[in-house]
């Protein structure tokens, strides 16, 4: 049971260039999320969807973009990469059971770090 | 946005301590979880709380979700060199506006007293 997986797990770029996060998750879950970590700090969301072609933003989308057209793969795209996006990149999952129902704890990724220079 | 304040941002131990850290809120949630994280690995679920004064134990760790919904803590008895790590609280809502969006304290490091 690989739970959610992440790749790369290190990745430089030089400022403009673009690169896909990969994520995917075997668990069925419905939900599926995209964190930066940055030093010091907690995880802040960056986007979020709720199913296969749903997606939305959230606290600091600016500069990424994503997509979901399956339930299992949510990958996060860098289009012009900025020195402010080195980062630890989580992906996370989580099933939702319905409104007014809570939903399932996060499972995370083990990281993207990614580095801009 | 909404923030959680996590405390202290970092602590020493030493083997045999009993720790503790919690998070403070200004606004209300319906479930309160507590993560660790080791160096180059993402968040691990430690507890998770769903009612307003649970107490809820795994092992070593009880945390509990406050009455007033604002606010949980985390103890951790008789400690261990393996319970170094950063330990994260996150208040989530289940329902309305970003569903399952969770929002994150800072952290609380743990390192082993030199």
């Amino acid at each position: 049971n690989a739970g959610v997986t992440q790749t790369p797990k290190f990745r430089i770029l030089k400022i403009g260039q673009s690169m896909t996060l990969q994520c995917a998750q075997d668990m069925n879950h419905n939900y599926m999320y995209w964190y930066r970590q940055d030093p010091g700090m907690g995880l802040k969301l960056i986007y979020y969807s709720v199913g296969a072609g749903i997606t939305d933003k959230g606290e600091v989308p600016n500069g990424y973009n994503v997509s979901r057209s399956t339930t299992e793969d949510f990958p996060l795209r860098l289009e012009l990469a900025a020195p402010s996006q080195t980062s630890v990149y989580f992906c996370a999952s989580s099933y939702f059971l319905g409104t007014g129902l809570y939903n399932s704890p996060l499972h995370f990724g083990n990281g993207t770090r990614l580095t801009v220079t | 946005g909404q923030q959680l304040n996590q405390s202290p941002q970092s602590m020493f131990i030493q083997e045999g301590e009993d720790v503790s850290m919690n998070c403070t809120s200004s606004s209300i949630f319906n479930t309160w979880l507590w993560y660790k994280q080791d160096p180059g690995e993402g968040p691990v679920l430690l507890i998770a709380l769903y009612k307003a004064g649970e107490l809820t134990s795994n092992g070593r760790l009880t945390a509990q979700f406050g009455i007033t919904r604002k606010d949980s803590f985390l103890n951790i008895s008789a400690s261990i060199p393996s319970d170094v790590g950063i330990y994260f609280c996150a208040g989530q809502r289940a329902y309305g506006g970003s569903q399952g969006n969770l929002i994150f304290g800072k952290g609380t490091k743990l390192s082993v007293k030199p």
